[in-house]
């Protein structure tokens, strides 16, 4: 059973459009985690979001967490060809100390020129 | 910095063979992890760390072993390799506190025939 629902798993778009993607859960997560990897390298953080409602924003990226900090979202507006990637979000049940990190399969994402 | 380095980057074994994946941090984290990547299966927990001399399990920690003798190190052994441990492997590594930042190396990738 996967506890981290990611959704598209695959999304291919144009230069310009805005784009959303998923990540859902019926656990109760200490904090939320999202990442881009790109090929051949690890995965590397964008963002937490901790409180349940936040939305913190990171240039043309958005990241929301749910109000009862089960599920996720990640808005691209504009989105470029260097957002092309693989997206991961990942949960922490441990209070915060991120010991035990549970991803989510990604969204691989394509931007086209 | 490094940051997070991992030897060897690629890797053929046959099933049997034993071998350990070498992964170093130099930024004096004292909690280290390891992960496996499968296509389509997100990130998976296989050991952890939280500091020289102290080890725990993951997710999926069957067929792997793991020892912390400095805070720099964090090898992970595979004693008699199997095709299903045929991944992409990565260390992390993370300074201890609720949500900071896990720095991922770049891989090493196992094939195992």
């Amino acid at each position: 059973t996967q506890l981290l629902e990611q959704s598209p798993q695959f999304l291919s778009i144009q230069e310009g459009e805005n784009l959303t993607v998923y990540c859902n859960s019926s656990s109760v997560f200490s904090s939320l985690q999202w990442y881009r990897q790109e090929p051949g390298e690890g995965p590397v953080l964008l963002v937490t979001v901790v409180t349940g409602g936040e939305v913190k924003k990171l240039k043309r990226l958005t990241f929301q967490f749910g109000d009862a900090r089960k599920d996720s979202s990640l808005h691209i507006t504009a989105a470029q060809t260097g957002d092309t990637g693989l997206y991961l979000c990942a949960g922490d049940r441990s209070g915060g100390s991120n010991y035990k990190l549970t991803f989510g399969k990604g969204t691989l994402l394509t931007v086209n020129p | 910095n490094a940051g997070v380095t991992q030897t060897p980057k690629f890797q053929v074994l046959k099933t049997g063979q034993s071998m350990t994946l070498q992964c170093a941090q130099d930024m004096n984290h004292e909690y280290m992890s390891w992960y496996r990547q499968d296509p389509g299966m997100g990130l998976r927990l296989i050991h952890y760390s939280v500091g020289a001399g102290i080890t725990d399990q993951g997710e999926v920690p069957n067929g792997y072993n793991v020892s912390r003798s400095t805070t720099e190190d964090f090898p992970l052994r595979l004693l008699s390799a199997a095709p299903s441990q045929t991944s992409v492997y990565f260390c992390a590594s993370k300074a201890m506190g609720a949500y900071n930042e896990q720095f991922f190396g770049p891989g090493t990738r196992l094939t195992v025939l």
